[in-house]
């Protein structure tokens, strides 16, 4: 079993319209969670971290669950410009190893 | 201010040729990381230096080696190359005071025939 693990979608969204996906991490010691963001056939880039109370980052909200050992990414008002891969990243232990998930792709259309 | 900088952007090599890929950054970070993205799989970590001098395996070493050159430069060295490390190769760079928010390169697009 992966140690993160994404649904690869694409999940189709129409401009304007909200869209939610989850990651799993089956480690439970995985003590950091992050949001990475990467465009086609582009680097990777940080889009936020996510914290044990929620947190919001404008139009994007990311929650964490250890109980069931989830993070989620929900996206309102969506864009077209937010299409692109969105990537679950968890930490665990050692120093600065990031574990990446395989990625959501995002589609939104006009 | 350049970032993260990688050569070259793409290759294609014949199995059992070796080649270096380069990487260089100019945010004067002391951590840098060597990964590779497959489709399905997620980045994987290959490298990694937590500060000029010193370098440790990550997930996936076997086939790799890396120099850490200075405190811009992190290269990584194919000796003998094989089909499975057809891939897409990214350098990372990070700052001590906050490990998690990595600054990726461009990336290596590599092809082994």
């Amino acid at each position: 079993r992966k140690e993160v693990e994404q649904d690869p979608g694409p999940f189709n969204v129409p401009e304007g319209a909200t869209v939610a996906f989850n990651c799993t991490y089956s480690n439970s010691a995985s003590q950091s969670f992050f949001w990475y963001r990467q465009d086609c056939r582009k680097e990777p880039k940080l889009l936020m971290s996510v914290y044990s109370s929620g947190n919001e980052d404008g139009r994007f909200t990311a929650q964490l669950n250890r109980a069931s050992q989830y993070i989620s990414l929900l996206i309102r008002d969506s864009k077209l410009s937010d299409s692109a891969t969105y990537l679950c990243v968890v930490v665990r232990g050692s120093w600065g190893k990031l574990q990446f998930g395989a990625g959501t792709q995002v589609v939104v259309t006009p | 201010n350049a970032g993260v900088t990688q050569t070259p952007k793409f290759q294609v090599l014949k199995t059992g040729q070796s080649m270096t890929l380069q990487c260089a950054q100019d945010m004067n970070h002391n951590s840098m990381y060597w990964y590779r993205q497959d489709p399905g799989m997620g980045l994987r970590l290959i490298y990694y230096s937590a500060s000029e001098g010193t370098t440790d395996k990550g997930e996936v070493p076997n086939g790799y080696n890396v120099s850490r050159l200075n405190k811009r430069e992190f290269s990584l060295r194919l000796e003998s190359a094989a089909p499975s490390q057809t891939s897409v190769y990214f350098c990372a760079s990070t700052t001590s005071g906050y490990l998690y928010e990595q600054y990726f390169g461009p990336g290596t697009r590599l092809t082994v025939t």
